[in-house]
């Protein structure tokens, strides 16, 4: 069966600091794999995703991730966190024999201080 | 284009109640997905749909039904409702099942 963790409840950043949000995931077959950002009080939006090729990928507000087949990891990195950054982040991966449907983790909350 | 809209925003019912959320797109999706929110536990999906006539089983489809009649409508039915319903639903939508999905701004349902 296919599976997403996010091992941290929490990550709190200083503003200006590298932020990392940790993502593992169990398939079977090649993943595909994508990170969502939620806002109080609103739906999710989409941030990035791997299907195939570069193992980096960037996407939108400055966030990248990257794909770890080996550690079967995909953590959403920001070289420099903003206040604005602060949110519910979710990884998703889509994989194995029912290909239409995503499966979320459980959300990481991102506290980025002044 | 709006996107995916849902209607209503809040709700409050009692106990045995029924209801429907709606949910609309305009992006001629073929994809369509209920989730349903709680706190701490991420997404759950309900039902999806790929296209208009077809729809399956999410993950936690007991006490909800749903429908398809066209590509822009799905409709998310609660019938006899329960506490543990109280919960916040996202609709999304998607062209097929490898895009990113894109929600709807949600529905917080209580019921009491």
């Amino acid at each position: 069966a296919q599976s997403v963790a996010q091992p941290e409840d929490q990550v709190n950043v200083a503003e200006g600091n590298p932020l990392t949000v940790k993502c593992t995931y169990s398939v079977s077959g090649n993943p595909y794999l994508f990170w969502y950002v939620q806002y109080p009080n609103r739906g999710l939006q989409f941030l990035l995703k791997y299907i195939t090729g570069d193992n980096l990928v960037k996407g939108s507000y400055g966030f990248e991730a990257e794909f770890n087949k080996s550690q079967t990891s995909f953590h959403l990195k920001k070289p420099s966190a903003l206040v604005s950054d602060s949110a519910l982040y979710f990884c998703a991966v889509r994989g194995g024999y029912n290909t239409d449907k995503l499966i979320f983790g459980t959300g990481t909350r991102l506290q980025v201080f002044p | 284009n709006a996107g995916v809209t849902q209607t209503p925003k809040f709700r409050i019912l009692k106990i045995g109640q029924s209801m429907t959320l709606q949910c609309t797109q305009d992006m001629n999706h073929n994809y369509m997905y209920w989730y349903r929110q709680d706190p701490g536990m991420g997404l759950k999906l309900i039902y999806y749909s790929v296209g208009a006539g077809i729809t399956d089983k999410g993950e936690v489809p007991n006490g909800y039904n749903v429908s398809r009649s066209t590509t822009e409508d799905f409709p998310l039915r609660l019938e006899l409702a329960a506490p543990s319903q109280t919960s916040v639903y996202f609709c999304a939508s998607n062209p097929t099942s490898i895009y990113e999905q894109y929600f709807g701004p949600g529905t917080r349902l209580t019921v009491t």
